[in-house]
């Protein structure tokens, strides 16, 4: 079935630094590839669409500078927490649909700590 | 965007009985498709069961089966004969950035 790698599974960076969160598709090919944020016992809310080749699509109140989504190829997506702090101390995931799949894929998560 | 309810932030079960995580839904769309997802708490996105909004025949797969009600824009998700390790966060989604509702905690007793 299709696999979302996703990488790191969990990072902790200090206050300040920029963190880079990978995400590839293994063995399909992925267009489109969200990005969802979940702080603990909440729900996963999507922060932005990401278009291989073209500038990802921000949801609503999510800062385009402080979350860069860069979709270089058709298997990875990456995500920069730039000038992390605290509050952005969550954890990330992303999905991607396989064509041949009803379901999204989902990969593992990133659990980022910034202290 | 879509919006997706989920009333039941916390529910408990027996072990070997069946149990109902409710779902409702808004949308506009005139064909959608509507998933459920476990989570547990290692955090992976678990996929469980799809249902096409044109679907005339509720979906199953496996212990898991779909209450879908069109008109009521529901969607429940049935787990029968459940077992300690379906404990975990159940989230019901749709659209095509695929929204999710706030969840509902299952906890399963021996």
């Amino acid at each position: 079935g299709a696999v979302v790698s996703q990488h790191p599974s969990w990072v902790i960076c200090k206050s300040g630094t920029s963190v880079k969160i990978e995400c590839r598709s293994l063995d399909f090919q992925a267009t489109t590839m969200f990005w969802y944020r979940q702080f603990p016992k909440q729900s996963l809310m999507l922060m932005a669409t990401s278009n291989e080749g073209s500038k990802a699509t921000y949801e609503q109140g999510v800062e385009k500078d402080k979350f860069l989504i860069n979709h270089a190829s058709l298997t990875l997506s990456t995500l920069t927490v730039t000038s992390a702090h605290p509050e952005d101390s969550s954890f990330y995931i992303c999905s991607a649909r396989d064509t041949g799949h009803y379901g999204y894929t989902f990969g593992s998560g990133t659990r980022l700590t910034v202290v | 965007a879509q919006k997706i309810t989920q009333t039941q932030p916390g529910m408990f079960v027996q072990e070997k009985e069946a149990v109902t995580l409710d779902c409702t839904y808004d949308t506009s769309d005139q064909s959608y498709g509507l998933f459920w997802y476990k989570q547990p708490s290692s955090g992976e996105m678990i996929f469980l069961i799809y249902q096409g909004s044109y679907d005339e025949q509720n979906a199953t797969e496996g212990r898991y089966s779909l209450n879908f009600q069109k008109a009521r824009k529901s969607a429940n998700l049935v787990i029968s004969a459940s077992q300690l390790g379906d404990s975990a966060m159940y989230f019901c989604a749709t659209g095509n950035q695929f929204y999710f509702g706030t969840g509902t905690s299952l906890t399963v007793i021996p």
